[in-house]
């Protein structure tokens, strides 16, 4: 079974140029979940998507990242202007979306802001 | 203050030695889980619990749900386990809280 896809892998811009990630989930995976991981810490949830619809981004700094996860399948996640915090790995993880099944990550996208 | 607490942040070990490393929350949960991330890889889930114990080669996991406590074990350990490990717990809204993880590292 193919596992969660993701590119790029690394990733190094300019502090407010623009950056995307891409993700491919397992297939039927209804539930798609975008974190970021600073070193050190733990990751933090940015956006959750079931299908093709938003259920959690109360944490989405909205007024520079946007996603989005047209026909439920693919997802992109956009940084726009990136700052220099936004150095992290951003991970993609996927689920069958019941209750009990358990979450599959991405090998994630690791950004470096300078 | 954060709904999953992990203990300690920071573990080193001889090779061989037990290995113990703790998970406490405060949300409900349908289930809990625990992963492990290398240096520069991924995450992978190394098991999903949501009550008892289960066992996976030399690891097990326990939770106990009325003391929303969850231990990971690691027996005879070995540099290869060296990775960060995640408490992480899922509600029954298909939300996921995670931990800030356990940094091991297993010296020869």
């Amino acid at each position: 079974e193919a596992g969660v896809a993701q590119s790029p892998r690394y990733k190094i811009i300019e502090k407010r140029q623009s950056v995307a990630f891409w993700c491919n989930p397992i297939s039927g995976h209804a539930t798609l979940y975008w974190y970021q991981q600073i070193l050190g810490q733990g990751p933090k949830l940015l956006i959750q998507f079931q299908n093709n619809g938003v259920v959690d981004d109360s944490q989405l700094p909205k007024d520079r990242f946007s996603a989005e996860r047209l026909k439920g399948v693919d997802s992109t996640l956009k940084i726009q202007p990136a700052k220099l915090e936004d150095s992290a790995v951003y991970l993609c993880a996927s689920s069958l979306g019941v209750a009990g099944n358990t979450i599959y990550f991405g090998e994630g996208s690791w950004l470096t802001v300078v | 203050k954060n709904e999953v607490e992990q203990s300690p942040q920071n573990l080193t070990a001889q090779e061989g030695e037990f290995i113990t490393i703790n998970c406490s929350y405060s949300v409900g949960i349908s289930a809990l889980h625990w992963l492990q991330q290398h240096p520069g890889g991924g995450i992978v889930s190394l098991f999903m619990l949501s009550s008892g114990k289960k066992k996976h080669g030399r690891l097990i996991a326990t939770i106990n749900i009325q003391e929303k406590h969850s231990s990971l074990h690691i027996t005879a350990s070995h540099p290869r386990d060296s990775a960060v490990y995640i408490c992480a717990v899922r509600t029954s809204g298909n939300q996921f809280y995670f931990g800030t993880g356990t940094s091991l590292t297993v010296i020869p």
